[in-house]
């Protein structure tokens, strides 16, 4: 079974510039999430899908962030413009729903590493 | 969410047990236990869940104080590869359809030494 992908691995960028991020679940994974991983802490959730609608973005900073997941499968996580304190891994995780316990688990992609200058 | 509470770092041998612990004194009647591990340059991978008995899986054990105030993570045979940052993650048993985005603290640094 393929795992969750992301591209790009890495992405240096100047403040002010623009990114995308791309993540492409596993098959039949209906919950998408979007987490930022700043050095030394654990991950953060930024936006949480069922399927193509947004259940949670209440830790997004949306003067800046964007996300979507158009046909309930891929998504991209946008930022513009960039900050020095975007500097973070940004990982993608889905699951088979996000109803009971027991099929909750999420599986993670490698994550984007994004360096702000 | 209830909070959880682990030690920073711990260093163990390899090919010895290894005993992971967290606190949860807040942890609800409905709350799973999760762990999962981030080895290094690598997003988080599931490890094992539990709610009130003690679990085994090809990975790992998970025992579960009859409390439930606590929990060890349980590593039977530490290789160099196990060496990772371990979280202990609590979640409600039914999101009922809403936001159930994993909350994580800092975890605990497992140091393996050969």
């Amino acid at each position: 079974e393929a795992g969750v992908a992301q591209s790009p691995r890495y992405k240096i960028i100047e403040k002010r510039q623009s990114v995308a991020f791309w993540c492409n679940p596993i098959s039949g994974h209906a919950t998408l999430y979007w987490y930022q991983q700043i050095l030394g802490q654990g991950p953060k959730l930024l936006i949480q899908f069922q399927n193509n609608g947004v259940v949670d973005d209440s830790q997004l900073p949306k003067d800046r962030f964007s996300a979507e997941r158009l046909k309930g499968v891929d998504s991209t996580l946008k930022i513009q413009p960039a900050k020095l304190e975007d500097s973070a891994v940004y990982l993608c995780a889905s699951s088979l729903d996000h109803f009971l316990a027991s099929r909750r688990e999420q599986y993670f992609g490698p994550g984007t590493r994004l360096t702000v200058t | 969410d209830a909070k959880t509470t682990q030690p920073n770092s711990m260093e163990s041998n390899e090919e010895e047990p290894v005993h992971l612990p967290c606190n949860h004194s807040t942890i609800s009647g409905t709350d799973y236990i999760h762990w999962y591990r981030q080895l290094p340059s690598q997003g988080p991978e599931y490890v094992i869940h539990g709610l009130t008995s003690n679990v085994n899986n090809r990975m790992a054990s998970l025992a579960i104080a009859e409390d439930r105030k606590s929990s060890t993570l349980i590593l039977h045979r530490a290789t160099l590869r196990d060496a990772a940052v371990y979280y202990c993650i609590l979640r409600a048993r039914y999101s009922g359809g809403g936001a159930d985005g994993l909350t994580f603290g800092k975890g605990t640094h497992l140091i393996i030494q050969p």
